[in-house]
């Protein structure tokens, strides 16, 4: 089964503060993808990619970056957290080709105060 | 607006019930549909997925899909505590798989 880990499990900030959780996958596959899941509004994407340096705009993409440094490892960046980025963050990972199953990492919890 | 629909938000089945989960979507270009379950502390997992009309059945669990109400629904017959999670729907156009778009989901509580 695919392994996607992510980092940190826990991330606790301040209004304003600076943060980056970090994802990495094993298992070769071309398309990776950040969620963001909140209560009354499932999973809804932020930003996904195809490969090393490519970066595609999901459906919440304010206020965040994202870069995919190699095949293996996409970043989620918060300049500017704000308390609406509260929220529980997934990782996912795919391989290429049409209608394929995401494997998910195991989520980090972030809070901003 | 939520495009793609989940029902209901929670439900509670005895052990060994059926439990049934609906999803529909409100964009026609949805064509593939999944069903994903999170367990507590957990990220989803895929059950199954479903791209024609008609039923697919894999062990315990059965889903149905009628693109033409675009309608896709689940069934997991003999419910088990084990079986007790968030379950996702999720869905995808033939022309962008890539761009995967959950629904809100439904909680499962199984009670021995």
């Amino acid at each position: 089964e695919a392994a996607v880990t992510q980092s940190p499990r826990n991330k606790v900030t301040v209004t304003g503060g600076n943060v980056t959780l970090s994802c990495r996958q094993t298992n070769s596959h071309n398309y990776m993808y950040w969620y963001r899941q909140d209560t009354g509004h499932g999973l809804r994407l932020i930003h996904y990619s195809y490969g090393a340096g490519n970066l595609q705009i999901g459906d919440v993409p304010d206020g965040y970056k994202a870069t995919r440094t190699t095949q293996e490892d996409f970043f989620l960046l918060l300049e500017l957290a704000s308390p609406s980025q509260t929220s529980l963050y997934f990782c996912a990972s795919s391989d290429w080709g049409r209608a394929e199953t995401l494997y998910f990492g195991s989520g980090t919890r972030l809070t901003v105060l | 607006q939520q495009k793609v629909q989940q029902s209901p938000e929670s439900l509670s089945v005895p052990e060994g019930g059926m439990a049934s989960f609906n999803c529909t979507s409100s964009d026609r270009n949805f064509q593939y549909f999944w069903w994903y379950r999170q367990h507590s502390g957990e990220g989803p997992k895929a059950l199954m997925s479903i791209f024609s009309d008609g039923d697919k059945k894999e062990g315990r669990f059965t889903a149905h899909l009628n693109k033409a109400s675009l309608h896709v629904s689940l069934h997991i017959r003999d419910s088990q505590p084990s079986d007790s999670a968030l379950y996702f729907c999720a869905a995808s156009e033939p022309s962008n798989t890539d761009k995967v778009v959950f629904g809100t989901g439904t909680r499962l509580q199984v009670s021995p």
